[in-house]
């Protein structure tokens, strides 16, 4: 069965510290990879998401993850948090055969102290 | 503006009610899929609609069931609604291709259901 593992529950940064957020998983097929933001109060928003090709992945506001196949990792990273980057990270693995079913990581709450 | 929309926001259900929420994908999607969110935990897939029917499933209860309309919006019931059923519970939506599953997920703000 598939799982994904984030190793963090709540991470506490400075502003304009390096951040990076891990992410493995448990499938050995094929693999779209996403890192989803919820900011309080907000839903669900794509930052980033990985189907093919090159494994180092850009997303919105500054984000980049890289899936590394031999591990089962997808690490999200900045490499200056702002405050406003404050919210909820959340992984999720879709098999290639699961049809659209994303099986989602328990999540990482993030804190940027002004 | 996610485009995914759900209603109503917010709600507050006595244990044994039944509970309907609604979700109108993005436009131009076909597929809506349903997930519970607890708190502290990140969403569990309940199930999946495509073509007015229930295509996968997940791990849960016969007392949650779910109904897709011709217009591709959908609902989830929830029937004898226990403690634990309080949760968000959020609507996804997607475009289906056939030998495809590149296809980027949407969601909605969720419904917070609490069951007292």
């Amino acid at each position: 069965a598939q799982s994904v593992s984030q190793h963090n529950h709540h991470v506490i940064l400075s502003e304009a510290a390096s951040l990076e957020l891990g992410c493995n998983y448990s499938y050995g097929g094929t693999v779209n990879l996403f890192w989803y933001v919820q900011y309080p109060g907000q839903h669900l928003q794509l930052l980033l998401k990985y189907f093919s090709g090159d494994p180092l992945v850009k997303g919105i506001k500054g984000f980049e993850a890289e899936f590394i196949k031999s591990k089962f990792s997808f690490n999200l990273r900045k490499p200056s948090v702002q405050w406003s980057d404050t919210a909820e990270y959340f992984c999720a693995v879709r098999g290639m055969d699961s049809n659209y079913q994303l099986i989602w990581g328990a999540g990482t709450k993030l804190i940027i102290k002004p | 503006d996610a485009g995914v929309t759900q209603s109503p926001t917010h709600l507050i259900k006595t244990r044994g009610q039944q509970v309907t929420l609604r979700c109108s994908p993005k436009s131009g999607h076909d597929t809506v899929s349903w997930y519970q969110q607890a708190l502290g935990q990140g969403p569990q897939f309940i199930f999946q609609y495509y073509e007015e029917e229930e295509r996968q499933r997940g791990n849960f209860p016969d007392r949650f069931s779910g109904h897709q309309f011709p217009n591709y919006s959908s609902e989830l019931n929830v029937n004898a609604l226990l403690l634990g059923d309080s949760a968000l519970y959020l609507c996804a939506s997607s475009l289906r291709s056939r030998g495809r599953t590149g296809n980027t997920i949407y969601f909605g703000e969720g419904s917070w259901l609490t069951v007292v």
